[in-house]
């Protein structure tokens, strides 16, 4: 079974510049979570999707940082403009449905510095 | 205060060492409790989890919830060198779309 594959896997940007992220969750998962990790720090959650519907945004910064998750299956990430506190791994994750114990399977990440 | 406290390390101990990690949580709502293992440069993967207060056993790892302290455990025994890895403490609370809160994490040396 094919994991949780995100792209790409660095990314080094100035700030005020745009950037992108991609997801694509374990085939069949229905849940999907962008995670952001800050060097030093456990994985904070910005947003979970269950299929295309959002069902928790209430820690994503909506004012520079947006996500879609179109036909709900790959999902993308964006921070527009960045800050400098923004550098962190984003990490992906998706589980078959939301749920207590529904085991999350996490992407690799995607390391983001922002200069 | 975070929801849940981890002493973040780093923790070095000799092969075959018992290790103990541990974690303090504050949110009363927490019922199941877990821990992720995280290599370097990948992403947590879940180790075990645990429901309410009690131990949970998987091989060489012991995971333990005391509810009347808010204190969570792991414990591994026969320590190996690729245990060597950051540890995180999660929970969650007892409804279906709750996210899990996470520690900082515990970053665990195992030297042959």
């Amino acid at each position: 079974e094919a994991g949780v594959a995100q792209s790409p896997r660095y990314k080094i940007i100035e700030k005020r510049q745009s950037v992108a992220f991609w997801c694509n969750p374990i085939s069949g998962h229905a849940t999907l979570y962008w995670y952001q990790q800050i060097l030093g720090q456990g994985p904070k959650l910005l947003i979970q999707f269950q299929n295309n519907g959002v069902v928790d945004d209430s820690q994503l910064p909506k004012d520079r940082f947006s996500a879609e998750r179109l036909k709900g299956v790959d999902s993308t990430l964006k921070i527009q403009p960045a800050k400098l506190e923004d550098s962190a791994v984003y990490l992906c994750a998706s589980s078959l449905a939301a749920g207590r114990i529904n085991e999350q399977f996490f992407g690799p990440g995607t390391r983001l510095t922002v200069l | 205060q975070k929801e849940v406290e981890q002493d973040p390390g780093p923790l070095s101990v000799p092969e075959g060492a018992i290790v103990s990690l541990n974690c303090t949580y504050s949110n009363s709502a927490f019922q199941y409790f877990m821990w992720y293992r995280q290599y370097s440069r990948k992403g947590p993967e879940l180790l075990m989890y645990t429901y309410s207060s009690g131990n949970k056993e998987d091989g060489r790892f012991t995971a333990q919830v005391d509810k009347s302290s808010k204190y969570i455990s792991l414990f591994i025994r026969d320590s190996q060198p690729s245990d060597s890895a950051t540890y995180l403490c999660a929970s969650i609370r007892n409804s279906g779309n709750t996210p899990l809160v996470f520690g900082k994490g515990t970053r665990l040396s195992v030297i042959a």
